[in-house]
């Protein structure tokens, strides 16, 4: 299976502490790419990260991929309560047509 | 910013009854998904859509589903005789190429029960 997976599946930390999430997947891909989803809405895109990258930044995330070891980390740093969330790495390969795999999401709680 | 939107927010509906969800995906973009999330699960991809047919389907998306891009702008997913295991979130996305650099804007979903 192509399928990412996350972990922890589950990270509870306090206002202002930076949050870690890992992901890991099996198979080559095009990029990786990480989503948000609040209880029981969409999902949200936060950032891709293309096969030849090795790590990217956008305001207080920070991604990195190793494809050598067929992971990436997504660090949310300063974290907020509003970052209390689901979040999901998404894989796209080629070689598996035209989808996205997704993980099983690590539940962030960000407690204030 | 253009966004994915999707029509009903919920749609409840009875065991064995048909039901059309709708999305109107990103005008530009040329690749069409269905994915599904059941209550507390991952999200599970359906099917893609490019150049007017079906371009890749899991195993989930049997006989009873369907999809189509009836005009230039909607593509909808036709659950022919929903069952209680299809209650779920279903999202609509969309991709302006299937090049390495860009994403899947997804909509907000829907959420389905059947009953």
């Amino acid at each position: 299976s192509q399928q990412g997976e996350e972990d922890p599946q589950a990270l509870s930390i306090q206002e202002g502490e930076n949050a870690t999430m890992n992901c890991s997947y099996k198979t080559s891909i095009n990029n990786l790419q990480w989503y948000r989803q609040n209880s029981g809405r969409g999902l949200v895109h936060l950032i891709l990260i293309r096969s030849n990258e090795r790590e990217k930044h956008s305001g207080r995330l920070r991604v990195t991929l190793d494809t050598s070891k067929k992971s990436s980390s997504l660090l949310i740093t300063a974290s907020r309560a509003a970052d209390t969330a689901s979040y999901f790495c998404a894989t796209d390969g080629a070689a598996f047509g035209n989808q996205f795999y997704f993980g099983t999401g690590t539940s962030l709680t960000v407690i204030p | 910013e253009p966004e994915v939107t999707q029509t009903p927010s919920h749609q409840v509906t009875q065991m064995g009854q048909e039901v059309i969800l709708r999305c109107v995906p990103i005008s530009n973009h040329l690749y069409f998904y269905w994915y599904r999330q059941i209550l507390g699960q991952k999200v599970e991809f359906l099917v893609s859509f490019y150049n007017n047919e079906i371009s890749e389907k899991s195993e989930i998306f049997d006989d009873q589903f369907s999809v189509e891009r009836p005009d230039g702008s909607n593509f909808t997913l036709k659950i022919r005789s929903t069952k209680l295991e299809d209650s779920a979130m279903y999202f609509c996305a969309s991709r302006r190429d299937r090049a390495g650099g860009y994403e899947q804007y997804f909509g907000p979903g829907t959420r389905l029960t059947v009953t």
